[in-house]
């Protein structure tokens, strides 16, 4: 099984703070993730990336950037914390089953709460 | 662009079957996918099917794909207090990565 490990998984911060939340994955899957889970919205990409150093936006991605130095490891910032980024972010794996299914396999989220 | 639709709220009867319906938008969509999600954690992937089968069982779990319809189902049989979690629907098109996920609908399983 594809490992994949977020963290924190859980944060408290201000308003106008930069926070990072990393996503970290044990095998060598080129495409990444990350996505906000909210009441309502369900699950909306931020940004992904496809390779390192080579990332593209999602439908959400105003606010955030992502860096991927490595392929092992996808960083999501967001550099002045505002209320409205109070969420819980996944991040994925593109995972090939070998069919051409392409499936995601999802970390156990970060809860963020910008107060 | 894409859109996945799924109706909010399914609330059922332990041992009753459950049907979650799905409907989407993209032609292209190669292959469908159901994802669970439990209180807490990240999404698992349950089962998918590829656009030119029409049905596929997995122990409790049938798959109906109606491609003309564009019309996507989930049924699980005998359904357990366990089963109760947010379910996730999700189209992929040919040569994509970006799979587009619907809003999950929330199974409710009463004792």
């Amino acid at each position: 099984d594809a490992g994949i490990t977020q963290s924190p998984r859980h944060k408290v911060t201000e308003t106008g703070t930069p926070v990072t939340l990393r996503c970290h994955q044990t095998e060598n899957h080129r495409y990444m993730y990350w996505y906000r889970q909210d009441p309502g919205h369900g699950l909306r990409l931020i940004h992904y990336s496809y390779g390192v150093k080579d990332t593209d936006k999602g439908e959400v991605s105003d606010g955030y950037s992502v860096s991927r130095s490595k392929t092992e490891d996808f960083l999501l910032t967001l550099e002045s914390a505002t209320s409205s980024q109070t969420s819980v972010y996944f991040c994925a794996i593109s995972v090939d089953r070998g069919t051409g299914a392409n499936v995601l396999t999802f970390g156990a989220g970060s809860r963020l709460t910008v107060l | 662009g894409e859109d996945v639709e799924q109706s909010l709220f399914l609330s059922v009867r332990e041992g009753d079957s459950s049907v979650i319906n799905c409907t989407y938008t993209d032609s292209s969509s190669t292959y469908l996918y159901w994802y669970k999600q439990e209180p807490g954690a990240g999404l698992q992937l349950l089962t998918y099917i590829f656009s030119n089968m029409d049905m596929k069982q997995d122990q409790r779990l049938t798959v109906l794909l109606n491609k003309k319809d564009k019309h996507l189902s989930l049924r699980i049989a005998d359904t357990q207090t366990g089963d109760s979690a947010i379910y996730f629907c999700a189209s992929l098109g040919g040569g994509s990565y970006i799979p587009t996920f619907g809003r999950g609908t929330s199974l409710i399983v009463h004792p």
